[in-house]
């Protein structure tokens, strides 16, 4: 397996612009993660799913932030309307299955300008 | 939610010195990780460790779970290892903090000739 893939890998918008992040989850894991990491608040989660269904969005940090996960190998998370303090770096994760080993993919670096 | 302390958060190390980092964790843990974010972002899995010890090369883990910490040593360090050691930890089940892995703040490890 190719691990998990995310797209863009640099993403440079305009204030008030949507941004749309994408991940696929390597095949065969339940769980799908995604955390947002920034100098001021580390590594912090966003948003997981189990089997394709959003168990804790309490992370989301407000409404102009939402997911999806459409199907067992895709999930996007969306900004509508970007700001500049969205501007951070944005990682998909995956797990088999809970207490297991979870697999990071690159990374989404966003800046909003 | 169950709270995740590293030290030290700043290492400077002449090449092939040792070194020992630390993860407390403040609750019973189901799955515990370390990983490794080189100068490029990547977040690379060093260890799924949530009790016991590991070796891999020049790098093993050790966790006591019941004494809720974890440590990762480095031996001979070379100028790759440089970069953010994150220690990462999952609650118990059932306990509101599980299926998310919550991140400590790194160490920020600088390895020079």
């Amino acid at each position: 397996d190719a691990g998990v893939i995310q797209s863009p890998r640099h993403e440079v918008t305009e204030m008030g612009q949507e941004v749309t992040l994408r991940c696929k989850p390597i095949s065969g894991h339940d769980y799908l993660f995604w955390y947002r990491q920034t100098m001021m608040r580390g590594l912090e989660l966003l948003i997981y799913f189990n089997n394709n269904v959003p168990i804790d969005d309490s992370g989301m940090p407000e409404d102009r932030f939402s997911a999806k996960m459409p199907n067992a190998s895709f999930s996007t998370l969306k900004i509508q309307p970007s700001e500049p303090r969205d501007s951070a770096v944005y990682f998909c994760a995956s797990t088999m299955d809970w207490g297991t080993e979870a697999f990071f993919g690159q990374g989404t670096r966003l800046t909003v300008v | 939610g169950i709270q995740v302390e590293q030290s030290p958060p700043d290492l400077i190390l002449q090449e092939g010195a040792n070194s020992t980092l630390r993860c407390n964790f403040s609750d019973s843990v189901n799955n515990l990780q370390w990983f490794h974010q080189n100068p490029w972002g990547q977040l690379i899995n060093l260890f799924y460790i949530p009790s016991g010890t590991k070796q891999n090369g020049r790098l093993s883990a050790t966790t006591v779970a019941t004494e809720r910490y974890s440590l990762l040593y480095i031996s001979s360090s070379q100028t790759t290892d440089s970069g953010v050691y994150f220690c990462a930890v999952e609650g118990v089940a059932n306990t509101g903090t599980a299926s998310k892995l919550t991140f400590g703040t790194g160490t920020r490890l600088q390895v020079t000739l």
